[in-house]
């Protein structure tokens, strides 16, 4: 099963507005990530934060982790049309290799 | 530098068949791992590869397998394929390093399998 479950499962908004989607984990990790994915393509890599951090910042992108509650949220400001995707978390599971662990995704879309 | 490259992007094949997937990862990633996208399962782990040893496997039957060359291609095979085997495969590396953890990882477009 998932550890990762994001809501919400689909998000529409207008450009300009900013958005802002949720995820929960259920084990300890040593970081937290957020990928985004145009339809039926590859995965992009967003952001990275390790279990230390409580907060960072990319560009338009900003995460934060809350260890206590096991969850992340990203926010996305200024939303254009060309950020329209779907959006994973993903944990790694301590002593793992590169093994992720995805949520479902949150679907944005970003009308004109 | 050039991305991860999956090939075939696509293919068809039939319940019973065989099929292997090939990804040449960024020049320098030693490591190389798997994972299956379906509409249902969402995305799932299957292997992670680090100078030709498997060091990480998910919860797949043994039809899923997978092997990683000195140049640090991979490739996976799924064999005697099922209809529920239909998925987008993508493969991912990066600049893992022998001791594990893990890190951000550079996705292919995927190969997107149609099993009839």
């Amino acid at each position: 099963s998932q550890q990762g479950e994001e809501d919400p499962q689909a998000l529409s908004i207008q450009e300009g507005e900013n958005a802002t989607m949720n995820c929960s984990y259920k084990t300890s990790i040593n970081n937290l990530q957020w990928y985004r994915q145009n339809s039926g393509r590859g995965l992009v890599h967003l952001i990275l934060i390790r279990s230390n951090e409580r907060e960072k910042h990319s560009g338009r992108l900003r995460v934060t982790l809350d260890t206590s509650k096991k969850s992340s949220s990203l926010l996305i400001t200024a939303s254009r049309a060309a950020d329209t995707a779907s959006y994973f978390c993903a944990t790694d599971a301590k002593g793992g290799y590169n093994k992720l662990i995805f949520g479902a995704g949150t679907r944005l879309a970003v009308h004109p | 530098k050039a991305g991860v490259t999956q090939t075939p992007r696509y293919l068809i094949k039939t319940r019973g068949q065989q099929v292997t997937l090939s990804c040449s990862p960024i020049s320098g990633h030693r490591s190389v791992s798997w994972y299956q996208q379906t509409p249902g399962q969402g995305l799932q782990f299957l292997f992670e590869y680090f100078s030709e040893t498997q060091r990480n496997k998910g919860n797949f039957p043994g039809r899923f397998s997978g092997r990683q060359f000195s140049n640090s291609r991979s490739e996976m095979n799924v064999s005697t394929l099922e209809l529920g085997d239909s998925a987008l495969y993508l493969c991912a590396s990066s600049l893992a390093s022998a001791s594990g953890g893990t890190g951000e990882l550079f996705f292919g477009e995927g190969s997107r399998l149609t099993v009839l």
